[in-house]
């Protein structure tokens, strides 16, 4: 089955600990995001990815690195500047030709200790 | 910048009591408005795309309406397993992201 795969489920963390979530897709897409998701609020985006080797920061990047040098993958490293880490974190991705819908990942919710 | 606003937050239907969700949004050039489903606890399953005003498409009891300025997704006799979190996001020309609402929660009682 075609599809994104996120992991760990769940993830806590300790302040002051840089942690790395996990982001896989086989659907071939090119394009891949990582948004977070806070009660009450709209999914703000992390990063974003066009192509391997390529990526740009979303509205909220501060405190987080990414890096892509597969195209199936896209992992998101919450570092310790990130002053409010918790939250529920959601990969997505978009095919390069066809609709510009994204599909999204089952998501991983980070709770800082 | 982009704002997109859902209302009601929240919704409670009895089953088989039709009701409407309002996104509202104002964007330049929209590229298009999108529709996704939310259970607790999982990613958005994607539901519909919607291009121009005057669109409408139907999935099941789901019927997603355009205009100008808003959409509207349409829950027709709604059933206990239609309730979930509906997730409303507009796409712009030349840009890359999408734009979401904080979403409406749908219960569907028995």
């Amino acid at each position: 089955d075609g599809g994104i795969t996120q992991s760990p489920k769940y993830l806590f963390r300790k302040e002051g600990q840089n942690v790395t979530l996990s982001c896989e897709q086989n659907l071939n897409h090119d394009a891949m995001y990582w948004y977070r998701q806070d009660p009450g609020q709209g999914l703000r985006l992390i990063y974003y990815s066009q192509i391997v080797n390529d990526f740009q920061k979303g509205d909220i990047a501060e405190g987080y690195s990414v890096s892509r040098e597969k195209k199936e993958s896209f992992p998101l490293t919450v570092t310790s500047a990130q002053k409010n880490p918790t939250a529920f974190y959601l990969c997505a991705s978009k095919a390069e030709r066809g609709g510009n819908e994204q599909f999204f990942g089952p998501g991983t919710r980070l709770t800082v200790l | 910048e982009d704002q997109v606003t859902q209302s009601p937050e929240a919704l409670r239907l009895q089953e088989g009591e039709s009701s409407s969700l309002n996104c509202s949004y104002t964007v330049s050039g929209l590229r298009g408005l999108f529709w996704y489903r939310q259970d607790p606890g999982k990613g958005p399953e994607f539901l519909f795309t919607l291009y121009s005003a005057g669109e409408e498409k139907e999935k099941e009891r789901l019927k997603a309406t355009l205009t100008k300025k808003e959409s509207f997704l349409h829950i027709t006799a709604p059933k206990p397993e239609d309730s979930a979190t509906y997730l409303c996001a507009v796409h712009r020309s030349n840009d890359y992201k999408l734009s979401f609402g904080a979403g409406t929660t749908v219960t569907v009682r028995a």
